[in-house]
């Protein structure tokens, strides 16, 4: 499974766009973007997830590069409760083995 | 409540005794997960299993972890011999086995069971 890099932490003003970004320059042809986030003393939850296309649900914005080696989650009006560790992990396949890394505390500030 | 099910929450147990955790599943889903995670780390694989049969195994599952899942519903991990290095949260993760559209890709978490090893 590639691998994943991203910032050990960010703060974001409540209300504002959360832009995370997370690198994956070793991403190969079938593996997706899985974006999952913690919560303090909380399973993962998951977020959104892509191949190539950009994708938008309820809860956040993926945009995927070109190239595929980087994306950004975007949170496009921060709260309090976004608060917590984001994860990207690239990967899945058949077995759906999710190899998670340190991700990314974001912190909203109010 | 539908989701992922752990128990015990929490478990505190003096080195050298044998502890299990149980996870029951989202009904229907016949992809079960165990991860682990200590303090300031993400959650790491441990194993799983399609329906009753475990396919992977992590080299971080020593000789003391054994993990089943009988019936292809629930399913256990027992730890033998606990050492303090053992404590951690144990997280379990379940998932619809489909392919195609309906592969959302999602993993469902639990909210872990904390073993504190004294």
């Amino acid at each position: 499974d590639a691998k994943t890099t991203q910032p050990t932490s960010m703060d974001c003003a409540e209300g504002r766009a959360a832009n995370l970004p997370c690198n994956h320059s070793t991403i190969s042809g079938n593996e997706y973007v899985y974006w999952y986030r913690q919560i303090h003393s909380q399973g993962p939850q998951y977020i959104i997830h892509g191949l190539k296309n950009n994708e938008t649900n309820e809860m956040a914005s993926l945009i995927i590069t070109e190239d595929r080696k980087s994306s950004t989650l975007i949170l496009p009006h921060a709260t309090l409760r976004d608060t917590a560790v984001y994860y990207c992990i690239v990967g899945g396949g058949a077995t759906n083995k999710l190899i998670f890394g340190t991700g990314t505390l974001l912190a909203v500030q109010p | 409540d539908t989701g992922v099910s752990q128990n015990p929450r929490h478990k505190i147990t003096k080195r050298g005794q044998n502890v299990t955790f149980r996870c029951d599943p989202i009904s229907e889903h016949n992809r079960l997960y165990w991860y682990r995670q200590t303090l300031g780390q993400g959650p790491e694989f441990l194993t799983y299993f399609q329906n009753e049969a475990q396919l992977e195994k992590s080299r971080l599952l020593s000789d003391r972890f054994s993990a089943e899942r009988p019936k292809g519903s629930f399913s256990t991990l027992e730890i033998q011999r606990t050492e303090q290095g053992d404590s951690a949260m144990y997280l379990c993760a379940s998932k619809a086995g489909t392919s195609g559209p309906a592969n959302t890709g999602e993993l469902f978490f639990g909210e872990g069971s904390r073993l504190t090893v004294l």
